[in-house]
C-alpha cells in the first residue's frame, strides 16, 4: 500500500541545521516531494527528487534519498525564523499524478 | 502566488447542507487534484481530472463528486454535509495528468465550517 509516515514535531535553535525525516512504502515511486505550509496558507513545493537520485542541494536545502530503506530527509542549512511552518514529505500514487502525503512536522525556530 | 486561484475562501454552513467549491487552474494545466486537510486525517487526496475526463480517485465520499469543466475550472460538491466534514480544501493544478515531472502547484485552499 501507499504510507508516508513523519515525526510530528522539531525544535531547533536559529542559525543550527534542521533534519526533517520521513518514510514511505511505495517502493515504485517515481518522485518524492518536499511541502511547506506556513500558517494560514497553502502548500509551498520546496524541492523534489527522482528516485534514481541519492541526493539533491537547492542553496540551503539537501535531500537525502536512501531507497533501500525508504527514507527520505530534508536538511535546511542555517535555519531562520522564516522557515516555521509545516513540512510535508509526499510521494507520487501509483494512479495519475496523485500525492500520497506525510503528516506533516511542525518546524519551529527558536530566537 | 501560485496561479491557482480557489473561492469562496471560507464557507460556514449548517450540517445537512450542499456547498460548492471553486478552483481556476494555472493557465495551461490541464490537470486538477483536489485534496482535503482536516486534523483527524491529515492532508488526503480526494481526486484528479485530467482535460475534463476523471484520472484518478482517492478517499473521496460518496455524498461527494467533482468535474472538470471545457474551460478547465474545476467544482467540488458536498453534499449532506456532516460536522466531520469540516476541513480545509485544496486545489492543485499541472500540466500534465501524472507524467514522470509533474509539479502541482496548490491553491490556498477552502476553508470549510459545518456547525
Amino acid at each position: 500500500g501507499e504510507d508516508v509516515e513523519q515525526s510530528l514535531f522539531l525544535s531547533v535553535r536559529e542559525g543550527d541545521s534542521s533534519v526533517i525525516n520521513c518514510t514511505y512504502t511505495d517502493s515504485s515511486s517515481t518522485y518524492l516531494y518536499w511541502y511547506k505550509q506556513e500558517p494560514g496558507a497553502g502548500l509551498q513545493l520546496l524541492t523534489y527528487i527522482f528516485s534514481n537520485m541519492d541526493m539533491k542541494q537547492d542553496q540551503r536545502l539537501t535531500v537525502l534519498l536512501n531507497k533501500k530503506d525508504k527514507h527520505l530527509s530534508l536538511r535546511i542549512a542555517d535555519t531562520q525564523t522564516g522557515d516555521s511552518a509545516i513540512y510535508f514529505c509526499a510521494e507520487r500514487g501509483n494512479q495519475g499524478g496523485k500525492l500520497i502525503f506525510g503528516q506533516g512536522t511542525e518546524l519551529s525556530v527558536k530566537p | 502566488d501560485s496561479g491557482v486561484t480557489q473561492t469562496p475562501k471560507h464557507l460556514i454552513t449548517a450540517t445537512g447542507q450542499r456547498v460548492t467549491l471553486r478552483c481556476s487552474p494555472r493557465s495551461g494545466d490541464l490537470s486538477v487534484y483536489w485534496y482535503q486537510q482536516s486534523l483527524d486525517q491529515g492532508l488526503q487526496f480526494l481526486i484528479q481530472y485530467y482535460n475534463g475526463e476523471e484520472r484518478a480517485k482517492g478517499n473521496i465520499l460518496e455524498r461527494f463528486s467533482a468535474q472538470q469543466f471545457p474551460d478547465l475550472h474545476s467544482e467540488l460538491n458536498l453534499s449532506s454535509l456532516e460536522l466531520g466534514d469540516s476541513a480545509l480544501y485544496f486545489c492543485a493544478s499541472s500540466v500534465e495528468g501524472g507524467g514522470l515531472d509533474n509539479e502541482q502547484f496548490f491553491g490556498p485552499g477552502t476553508r470549510l465550517t459545518v456547525l
